[in-house]
Formats: structure tokens, sequence, C-alpha cells
């Protein structure tokens, strides 16, 4: 089955530190996205990516946020310093985006659960 | 940015009952998509819909694309405890390319 993949899927660590998410899209997918998840703010668009290239990162924290795509297989988004704050689940989502309608359709990997003390 | 309204928030129902929610927005949509959320993982996609008036089906799950094409809705049949989970919707305006906007979920609890 072709899925997207998320890693670490849990990390715990203390306020300062740097934080690297990393995510492998679906091969052949054109488009992705990270999104974040807390309780208060439901699922909130950080960054996107079309065929590598940053679109829209107008929801992401610019001064301690940044997002990447070094090659087509590896997106990545990091976090420095970390803050208390940043305490959520961070999931990247992959698509096929296009012309045709059908391909409006977005794939979840499972999430990186950050703790940050 | 665009808005999606989704209720009920939550719902606890008994298995066996039907259920309803649905999802408004005050812009159109070209998209409609529908996912369940486990705990601890990512949102798994239930059902896609692409044109106003749109009735799809995947297994006891049927939801429709809104005639006016600010609305969606989802529907179970005959509930199970399996069920149980977070639902959400998410639309797309046209050439956005895969750019979702989400609501804010409905938390599903059955009772066996």
């Amino acid at each position: 089955d072709a899925r997207v993949t998320q890693t670490p899927r849990h990390k715990v660590t203390e306020m300062g530190q740097e934080v690297t998410m990393r995510c492998q899209p679906i091969l052949g997918h054109n488009t992705v996205f990270w999104y974040r998840q807390t309780m208060m703010q439901g699922l909130e668009l950080l960054a996107y990516f079309r065929n590598r290239a940053p679109l829209d990162d107008s929801g992401m924290p610019k001064d301690r946020f940044s997002a990447e795509m070094p090659d087509a297989t590896l997106a990545t988004l990091k976090i420095q310093p970390s803050e208390p704050r940043d305490s959520a689940v961070y999931f990247c989502a992959s698509g096929l985006g296009g012309e045709a309608p059908t391909n409006e359709k977005l794939f979840f990997g499972s999430g990186t659960q950050l703790s940050v003390l | 940015g665009q808005q999606l309204n989704q209720s009920p928030q939550s719902m606890f129902i008994q298995e066996g009952e039907d259920v309803s929610m649905n999802c408004t927005s005050s812009s159109i949509f070209n998209t409609w998509l529908w996912y369940k959320q486990d705990p601890g993982e990512g949102p798994v996609l239930l059902i896609a819909l692409y044109k106003a008036g749109e009735l799809t089906s995947n297994g006891r799950l049927t939801a429709q694309f809104g005639i006016t094409r600010k609305d969606s809705f989802l529907n179970i049949s005959a509930s199970i405890p399996s069920d149980v989970g977070i639902y959400f919707c998410a639309g797309s305006r046209l050439l956005n390319f895969n750019k979702f906007y989400f609501g804010s979920g409905t938390k599903l609890n059955v009772k066996p």
C-alpha cells in the first residue's frame, strides 16, 4: 500500500532544542503539506509545496519554523528553537495536484507527536 | 482564511443507530473530502466528492456534495463500535491544487 511515512512518531525534547521532522510523500505525488493539530486549533496548515517549490508558508511562525523539500522523496519541518507552545501533532500529507479534478485529494501520514518540556 | 463550520461537535449514539453530520462554508468549494481519524493516527480518507449534488457511498457511509456547493453531508448507517473516532470534512476551491480547508471535526462515540 502506498502511504505517507513520517518520522519520528514521537519526540520529547527540552525547550530551546532543535527539532526536525521528516516526511516521505507517496511516490509520484507532487504536492506536500505540513499541518499541525492541537485540541484548541484543530488542523492548521503550516506550509505546502508543489513540485518541491514552496507555495505558501503563511501559516508558519517564520522566526523559528522552516520547511524544505531537499528532493521529491523527502520533506522536512524544523523548529529552532523549540518552545512548549509548539507541543502538538504534526502531520504531513501528500497529493497529486493537477488539472484533473479527481486528483484533488490528500493522504496523511501517521503524524509526529511532539512534546516540548 | 476560509472557515468550515462542522456540526455537531460531538455525538453519543447507541450501536445500530444512524448518524448524520454536516459541513458548511461561506464560500463555494469544488471538492469535498470526508476523513476519519482514530486516536494516535492520521486522518484517513473516506469519501471524495467532485460535483454538486453528487452522492457517493463507501460501505455504510454515504456523503453528499450540496447543490449550493457550500455544504456537504456525511451519513453513517447502522453504526458499530469501530465507527468511533473523529470525522473531518475538508473543502477545496478550484485551481488550489490540493489546498484544503478543514472543519473542526465531529467526535463520534458509539455505545455497544
